[in-house]
């Protein structure tokens, strides 16, 4: 069985640096041709993709928040990281995590975590 | 890169069919025959549907169908159920190596 889950704060405060951890398992990150991925979703509004790493340690941004994010893993611990800067309340959101399948397509998620950003 | 247009609603009566379309560009839907779609209920992770345009993971109902044309993708449910009532994303692949969603299309079952 393939699970995901997502763990770290649920509150930050703005200017702050959030770091996400999903820790999976029933796949490894060393197979070729494996990937695991973010996605947030504001309240209320559309999944929007932020980064994808790779199972050779190739990584893949958002355009629009390249500059704040970066994505590791940790392959023998079946974890990935995300650490996301300068974080605003417009960052509010539920962020997952979820295997990348295809080129365009995450086929299993985590049960994803609520990220709050307020002062 | 904006995301993908999709529309805010559609509605359909029991065992009819329906279709949310996805508009992007040759950038990304019209470029590649990567496109997935996600259903998602109300505080539920999305679920994928379909993959690669056409294709349904395993155990995904045969109701579910996708197509593609020049930048717009396509997904038709047929003999809707209630159980369908969703928001439903696609989601295209695109030429800078990045994935972009659509803007999300609410379902529902009248």
């Amino acid at each position: 069985q393939i699970t995901l889950k997502e763990s770290g704060p649920t509150l930050v405060k703005p200017t702050q640096t959030l770091t996400l951890t999903c820790t999976f398992s029933g796949f490894s990150l060393s197979t070729s041709g494996v990937g695991v991925g973010w996605i947030r979703q504001p309240p209320g509004k559309a999944l929007e993709w932020l980064a994808l790493i790779y199972w050779d340690d190739d990584k893949s941004y958002s355009p629009s928040l390249k500059s704040r994010l970066t994505v590791t893993k940790d392959a023998s611990e079946n974890q990935v990281v995300l650490t996301m800067t300068n974080m605003d309340p417009v960052d509010t959101a539920t962020y997952y995590c979820a295997r990348r399948l295809r080129a365009d397509a995450f086929d299993i998620w985590g049960q994803g975590t609520m990220v709050t950003v307020s002062s | 890169q904006s995301a993908l247009t999709q529309p805010a609603s559609v509605s359909g009566s029991p065992g009819q069919s329906i279709t949310i379309s996805c508009t992007g560009t040759s950038s990304d839907v019209g470029g590649y025959n990567y496109v997935s779609w996600y259903q998602q209920h109300p505080d539920k992770a999305p679920k994928l549907m379909i993959y690669d345009v056409i294709n349904r993971p395993s155990g995904v109902s045969n109701r579910f169908s996708g197509s593609k044309s020049g930048n717009t993708a396509s997904l038709t449910i047929s003999g809707l159920q209630a159980e369908d009532e969703a928001d439903y994303y696609c989601a295209s692949y695109t030429s800078g190596s990045t994935l972009i969603f659509g803007g999300g299309t609410k379902l529902t079952v009248l």
